[in-house]
C-alpha cells in the first residue's frame, strides 16, 4: 500500500539556520502531496502542497518540490526562526479513498 | 468563519467508562475523520466518513464507535473495550471530488485521559 517515510527527528538547530526534512513516498500513481505543522497542544494545519510533478509549494518560507524521479518532496526553509519550533509531517492522498496518509512526523527545535 | 471544533479540549474519564468526543463542522465537507496521536508518534486512522449514514473503520477502530446523521457532525465514542484509551483525538474534514486539492482541514484537538 501507500506510505511516507519522513527523517526521524528531533532536528535541533540555531536560529537563522538552513532547514531540511526529508520525506519519500510509496505510492501507485502521482498522488498530491502535502507537510503539515503541529504546534505544541494544537492540531494541524496544513502548510504547502503540491499536486503534480515538478510543483514547489510553498508558504510562509518553507518550500517543497514534488520530485517524481526520487519520489520524494523534501521540506525546506533558508532561515529558521524559533517559532518554526513544531512537529512537521508529510502526507500524500491516496485518491480513490480520499485518504491522507501521514509519515511519523519530525520534531523541529529551533534554539536563539 | 468556517472550521472545525472539537470539545471538549481536555477530558478525563474514568476507567470502564465510556465517552463521547464531539466534532462539528461548518465547512461543508462531505468527509469526516478521526485520528489518534500518541507522544511522539504519528497520527493513526480511527474511523472515516465520507457521506452521511455510512463510515468505515482505520487502521485502529477496535475498542471505538462513531455514528455521522448529519452532514457536519461525527461525534467518536471511546468504550471501555479501548485498553489504552489516553491520547489526543484530531478530527479533520475534507471535501469529497475528483480534483480535490485542499488537503485536510484539522479540529484543535481532545486530550483524553484516562484516570
Amino acid at each position: 500500500g501507500d506510505s511516507v517515510t519522513q527523517m526521524e527527528g528531533p532536528v535541533t538547530l540555531s536560529e537563522e539556520a538552513f532547514l531540511t526534512i526529508n520525506c519519500t513516498y510509496t505510492a501507485t500513481g502521482y498522488p498530491s502531496l502535502f507537510w503539515y505543522v503541529q504546534y505544541p497542544g494544537e492540531g494541524l494545519q496544513l502548510l504547502l502542497k503540491a499536486t503534480k510533478a515538478d510543483d514547489k509549494g510553498s508558504n510562509k518560507g518553507f518550500e517543497a518540490t514534488y520530485r517524481k524521479e526520487t519520489t520524494s518532496f523534501h521540506l525546506e526553509k533558508g532561515s529558521v526562526q524559533v517559532s518554526d519550533s513544531a512537529v512537521y509531517f508529510c502526507a500524500l492522498l491516496d485518491d480513490s479513498s480520499y485518504k491522507l496518509i501521514f509519515g511519523s512526523g519530525t520534531r523541529l527545535l529551533v534554539r536563539p | 468563519d468556517g472550521g472545525i471544533t472539537q470539545s471538549p479540549k481536555y477530558l478525563f474519564r474514568k476507567e470502564g467508562q465510556n465517552v463521547t468526543l464531539s466534532c462539528e463542522q461548518n465547512l461543508n465537507h462531505d468527509a469526516m475523520y478521526w485520528y489518534r496521536q500518541d507522544p511522539g508518534q504519528g497520527l493513526r486512522l480511527i474511523y472515516y466518513s465520507q457521506i452521511v449514514n455510512d463510515f468505515q473503520k482505520g487502521d485502529i477502530a477496535e475498542g471505538y464507535s462513531v455514528s455521522r446523521e448529519k452532514k457536519e457532525s461525527f461525534p467518536l465514542t471511546v468504550t471501555s473495550a479501548q485498553k489504552n484509551p489516553t491520547a489526543f483525538y484530531l478530527c479533520a474534514s475534507s471535501p469529497r471530488d475528483t480534483y480535490f486539492e485542499g488537503g485536510y482541514t484539522f479540529g484543535s484537538g481532545t486530550r483524553l485521559t484516562v484516570v
